[in-house]
């Protein structure tokens, strides 16, 4: 399974477009890139998902690089229901595990 | 959206006594998983479930751990006896197992308190 990067935390005001950033340097032809966040006293929730490219959904977007190894979760306009702590993960058919693995993924918040 | 309901959402025990934390999965999903988060820590897996049998669990997944799903019913974790550090929140997850390997339905947890 590919390791991913975030950055631990970040900020930004209310009505900005927020981007996220992972590293995945090491991610194999089969794996996909998937996007998730946890709210407080909530468990995690699937954002989008994402191979090659661009992707797009009502909650946000995600652009992949070319050569895969970078991918930027874009929320635009953040309000105080998407501060939480955004987690990467790659995985895919052929890993041999079902399973995902949460890092310590990017925490994000508003400024007052 | 679909949603796995957790049961219950908090318990309180004695170290030593036996849990038991049930999942209501979401209907016609295979792969059912286990999680523990504790306070301010990273979610870590414990076990995934398919077909009627543990699929893989993790060194979290103690001897004292059990996981089942009798038909219809419940996807539920044991752990029996709990131990301190058994003190965490315990989310459960479902997948459909097929295809989008990746997108889990997490439930909201079960906040375990060993005493």
């Amino acid at each position: 399974l590919a390791k991913t990067t975030q950055p631990p935390s970040m900020e930004a005001y209310e009505g900005q477009e927020v981007n996220v950033s992972c590293s995945h340097t090491n991610i194999a032809t089969s794996e996909y890139i998937y996007w998730y966040r946890q709210v407080p006293h909530q468990g995690p929730q699937f954002i989008i998902q994402g191979y090659k490219d661009y992707v797009v959904n009502e909650v946000a977007s995600l652009f992949i690089s070319a050569d895969r190894k970078l991918s930027t979760l874009s929320l635009p306009w953040v309000s105080l229901r998407d501060a939480a702590v955004y987690y990467c993960i790659v995985t895919g058919p052929g890993t041999g595990s079902n399973r995902l693995t949460f890092g310590k993924g990017t925490k994000f918040s508003l400024i007052p | 959206g679909p949603k796995v309901l957790q049961i219950p959402s908090h318990q309180i025990i004695d170290m030593g006594q036996m849990v038991t934390l049930n999942c209501d999965p979401v209907s016609n999903h295979l792969y059912f998983y286990w999680y523990k988060q504790i306070l301010g820590q990273q979610m870590e897996f414990l076990v995934n479930f398919y077909n009627g049998k543990v699929m893989e669990k993790s060194k979290l997944f103690k001897d004292q751990f059990s996981v089942e799903r009798p038909d219809g019913s419940y996807f539920t974790l044991k752990i029996q006896p709990t131990a301190l550090e058994d003190s965490a929140v315990y989310f459960c997850a479902s997948s459909p197992g097929t295809g989008n390997t990746g997108q889990l339905y997490f439930g909201e947890g079960s906040k375990l308190t060993v005493l």
